[in-house]
């Protein structure tokens, strides 16, 4: 089947650079793409999100680039704190294009801030 | 405004049983999304409820079931419980623009 998925387990990075987390995605079908964020003990917590007919998007500290021609989506998180220490999830949306309905997920990138 | 409420947050199953779980949508959203987490395979999609009607589900056994009440409230079952429905189970709520979805902090199954 089908699948999102993300390069790295694991990103370790210091206090203050750059953070960019990739994700490869297979569906050429998929109109939506989201990136979430999740603690331990909490469920995912939406970070920004793109439609297909966008290639970047920027939010506060956060900017999504969608490479359509080689299924590519990447998270880049600016001065990065420790606050941001989380699981990173990519996913994609066939269905509807918004919301949370029958998303596929990648498996995740550990972000670890080193002070 | 309160966010996704989901209950109990903590669940100890023997294998056989059955369990029900409960999901309250942020108020006005009328989306309610379920979805499965285990370590080995991540996040998977179950079902997605709209006004009372399931929409769209994922690939999982007849075990799995859902409904959705008038007030957009959501509860997945599970029955015959085996030792790998152990997962953490997230639901995730949208509005009528199905657009940004929020998801509750799961709640934690395990089957002895």
């Amino acid at each position: 089947g089908e699948s999102v998925g993300l390069h790295l387990p694991t990103l370790s990075v210091q206090e203050g650079d750059n953070s960019i987390i990739n994700c490869a995605y297979s569906n050429s079908a998929s109109d939506y793409f989201i990136w979430y964020k999740q603690e331990s003990g909490k469920g995912p917590q939406f970070i920004i999100d793109i439609r297909s007919n966008m290639d970047k998007r920027q939010g506060q500290r956060v900017t999504v680039l969608l490479n359509k021609t080689v299924k590519h989506l990447s998270l880049q998180i600016a001065a990065t704190q420790p606050g941001d220490s989380a699981v990173y999830f990519c996913a994609e949306n066939m269905y509807s294009g918004g919301g949370a309905d029958g998303l596929t997920f990648g498996k995740g990138t550990h972000l670890i801030i080193q002070p | 405004k309160a966010g996704v409420t989901q209950t109990p947050r903590y669940l100890i199953k023997t294998r056989g049983q059955q369990v029900t779980l409960s999901c309250s949508p942020i108020s006005g959203h009328r989306s309610v999304s379920w979805y499965q987490q285990t370590p080995g395979q991540g996040l998977q999609f179950l079902f997605e409820y709209f006004s009372e009607t399931q929409r769209n589900k994922g690939n999982f056994p007849g075990r799995f079931s859902g409904r959705q009440f008038s007030n957009s409230r959501s509860e997945m079952n599970v029955s015959t419980l085996e030792l790998g429905d152990s997962a953490l189970y997230l639901c995730a709520s949208a509005g009528a623009e199905n657009t940004e979805a929020f998801f509750g902090q799961g709640t934690r199954l395990t089957v002895v």
